[in-house]
């Protein structure tokens, strides 16, 4: 069973707006959450991270927001460019981790 | 820093067949993690090695097995290869096992099961 979960498998965006990434998980054991960004032919990269207690985490352009009540987590890109074009993974951890299905994300110049 | 390195990267097999994977952790890590990417699936945990041990193990069945060398580098094998098995299959490496929060992934082999 699917405990992190994105439902979004795509997303287009203009370049200059912003792109939000969503995911939502289900055990709220999870202690750690993660988003990496994949190209094609290349493994995923870490982006950015966020701990449990926390509710935001911030990182230039990106920024990780944490709604445990909801169990929710997303991911903000301000502004979006080309080169963000990329499949987005979320991933949360507590002995190990769990990850997402990926979200395409298509930024349009 | 040399990066994780995964060899091959691209591997066709037919059903039946068995199949070996290796992956080279960055140096100084002693976590190897291995994961099965496929679309609609997202990445699914297969095990976790550290320090030549099995830490943790995914929902997989037991044609999945792996190993670590004392040198860290670590071997996935798949026995007996079915339709389904065709992935990307990926490594991620880390300092520590299950205290870490970060993972750095190889670029992964790519295997075609015909």
């Amino acid at each position: 069973d699917q405990q992190v979960k994105q439902n979004s498998p795509s997303l287009s965006v203009q370049e200059g707006r912003i792109s939000i990434l969503n995911c939502d998980y289900t055990n709220s054991m999870f202690d750690y959450f993660l988003w990496y960004k994949k190209y094609p032919a290349e493994g995923p990269t870490f982006l950015i991270s966020i701990s449990s207690i926390k509710d935001k985490n911030e990182d230039g352009r990106f920024t990780v927001f944490l709604n445990k009540s909801a169990k929710h987590l997303s991911l903000h890109i301000v502004p979006s460019q080309p080169g963000d074009s990329a499949v987005y993974f979320c991933a949360a951890k507590d002995y190990q981790f769990y990850f997402g299905t990926g979200t395409s994300l298509t930024v349009i110049p | 820093k040399a990066g994780v390195t995964q060899t091959p990267r691209y591997l066709i097999k037919t059903r039946g067949q068995q199949v070996t994977l290796s992956c080279s952790p960055i140096s100084g890590h002693r976590s190897v993690s291995w994961y099965q990417q496929t679309p609609g699936q997202g990445l699914q945990f297969l095990f976790e090695y550290f320090s030549e041990t099995q830490r943790n193990k995914g929902n997989f069945p037991g044609r999945f097995s792996g190993r670590q060398f004392s040198n860290s580098r670590s071997e996935m094998n798949v026995s007996t290869l079915e339709l389904g098995d065709s992935a990307l299959y990926l490594c991620a490496s880390s300092f520590k096992s299950g205290t870490d929060n970060e993972q750095f992934f190889g670029p992964g082999t790519r295997l075609t099961v015909l």
